[in-house]
């Protein structure tokens, strides 16, 4: 098994480009999830889904958009980048009914 | 907002010694889980504690849950170089079965040689 695989490691954005983050797990996982680490805040939530088709906001929401059309794939979309986006993004994902949550190996941002 | 603070932010130890961490989180929980991050990577689950539960082990690995305090401790004995990494732990609420977490701003462990 790969797990949790994101793409691409590292990326640098102009302030207003748009671009997709791509999360991909073969665990079999229905509960996928995006986080953003900034220096000295821990984890954040952005978005999370339950399964295909179903998606919810996390804490903070503003400026990502998801989609969860299967099982495997769950890609954040920055819609309009911002220098506040600038961060490291992971993707996670569990079983329903376990809280132990699987990580990708995260995405390094940068907007300019 | 983060339900979770740790404590301290920075640890630096000597290879051999014990290292304590203390989370502090705000509301009921279901759970709680520490995690491991080491420096570029991601995070890997290193345990989880129920709110019924008062103390678990793995390994090195020690697990305090004071619910009335609304803390935990981890504690890592006799510590290895390679235990250098920072560590979080995480909270889980509500009744919902899916795990949706809540991560604390964690602890940077340094252990030297």
């Amino acid at each position: 098994n790969a797990g949790v695989t994101q793409t691409p490691k590292f990326q640098v954005l102009k302030t207003g480009q748009s671009m997709t983050l791509q999360c991909a797990q073969d665990m079999n996982h229905e509960y996928m999830s995006w986080y953003r680490q900034d220096p000295g805040m821990g984890l954040r939530l952005i978005h999370y889904s339950v399964g295909a088709g179903i998606t919810d906001q996390g804490e903070v929401p503003n400026g990502y958009n998801v989609s969860r059309s299967t099982t495997e794939d769950f890609p954040l979309r920055l819609l309009s980048a911002a220098p506040s986006q600038t961060s490291v993004y992971f993707c996670a994902s569990s079983y329903t009914g376990t809280d132990t949550q699987y990580f990708g190996p995260g995405t390094r941002l940068t907007v300019l | 907002s983060q339900q979770g603070e740790e404590d301290p932010q920075a640890l630096s130890i000597q290879e051999g010694e014990n290292a304590t961490m203390n989370c502090s989180y705000k509301t009921s929980i279901n759970n709680l889980q520490w995690y491991r991050q080491n420096s570029g990577r991601g995070l890997v689950h290193l345990i989880l504690i129920r709110s019924n539960e008062r103390e678990k082990h793995s390994g090195r690995l020690r697990v305090t849950l004071d619910t009335s305090k609304k803390s935990s401790s981890l504690l890592i004995t006799a510590s290895r170089a390679a235990d250098t990494a920072s560590y979080f732990c995480a909270t889980k609420s509500g009744g919902t079965s899916y795990g949706k977490l809540t991560f604390g701003q964690g602890t940077i462990l340094t252990v030297h040689p």
